[in-house]
C-alpha cells in the first residue's frame, strides 16, 4: 500500500512564494506527479518527477528526494488564480503503475 | 484536440435508484480510469481499463458498481442501487502508451452525484 501526506490548507499572499510539501511511503516508487485542481474542475497536470532533483517549469517547480520519500511544489510570484487544490500523486510500479493521490492541499492566495 | 468528455455533469437521485455515468476518452488513448473524489479529498481509483480489458478493479464495490468499456473507447460506470455514501464526484481519465515516460493522465470535468 501507499501512504501520502500533504497539508490540508495553506494561505499565502499575492506575489509571494509558497512551498507545498508531500511525503510518501511506497514499495514500488515509479514517479511522482503534481496536479492542480480548481474548485469544481478536473485536475490538470503540473509536473512529474522520477529522478532526484528539481524540475522547473515557469513559475512552478517540483523537487523530489526518493531516499527521503519527499517532494515539494514551489509556486513563485503567486497570482490570485493560483488559488486551488494541489494534489500530490505517486505511481506504483508494483501495482501496474497505478496512481495514488494524497488528500490535496487547498491553497488560498490573498491580496 | 478534444479533452476527456463526461456526462452528465451533475446528477441528483434518490437512494436506491440506479445511475449511470458516461466517459469518452481522448482519441487514441488506450488506458481509461474511473476515480471517485469525495469532498476535500484526492481522487481514488475505482477501475482501470487497458483497451476493453479491466486490469485493475480491486477498489470497485462490485455489489453495486459495474463498469464496461465496449470496443475499447467509451466507458460507462453504473451504480445500482445508489446509497447516500455514494455522493461524490466521479472522474474519468485517460492516458496513452505513446507518452511512455510519464503516462500522464488527462482528466475529464467529472460528474457530481448527489444521492438524497
Amino acid at each position: 500500500g501507499q501512504n501520502i501526506d500533504q497539508p490540508t490548507e495553506m494561505t499565502a499572499t499575492e506575489g509571494a512564494i509558497v512551498q507545498i510539501n508531500c511525503t510518501y511511503q511506497t514499495s514500488g516508487f515509479n514517479g511522482l506527479f503534481w496536479y492542480q485542481q480548481h474548485a469544481g474542475e478536473a485536475p490538470t497536470f503540473l509536473s512529474y518527477n522520477v529522478l532526484d532533483g528539481l524540475e522547473e517549469k515557469g513559475r512552478f517547480s517540483s523537487f523530489l528526494s526518493r531516499s527521503k520519500g519527499y517532494s515539494y511544489l514551489l509556486l513563485k510570484e503567486l497570482q490570485m488564480k493560483d488559488s486551488a487544490s494541489y494534489l500530490c500523486a505517486v505511481r506504483d510500479g508494483n501495482a501496474g503503475n497505478m496512481l495514488t493521490f494524497g488528500g490535496g492541499t487547498r491553497l488560498m492566495v490573498k491580496p | 484536440e478534444a479533452g476527456v468528455v463526461q456526462s452528465p455533469r451533475y446528477k441528483i437521485i434518490e437512494k436506491k435508484q440506479p445511475v449511470a455515468f458516461w466517459c469518452n476518452p481522448i482519441s487514441g488513448h488506450n488506458t481509461l480510469y474511473w476515480y471517485r473524489q469525495n469532498l476535500g479529498q484526492g481522487p481514488e481509483l475505482l477501475i482501470r481499463y487497458e483497451n476493453e480489458e479491466a486490469v485493475d478493479d480491486s477498489q470497485l464495490p462490485k455489489d453495486r458498481f459495474s463498469a464496461e468499456r465496449l470496443k475499447g473507447v467509451d466507458s460507462t460506470l453504473k451504480i445500482q442501487p445508489a446509497e447516500l455514501g455514494d455522493s461524490a464526484v466521479y472522474l474519468c481519465a485517460s492516458s496513452s502508451r505513446r507518452d511512455r515516460e510519464t503516462y500522464e493522465q488527462y482528466f475529464g470535468p467529472g460528474t457530481r452525484l448527489t444521492v438524497t
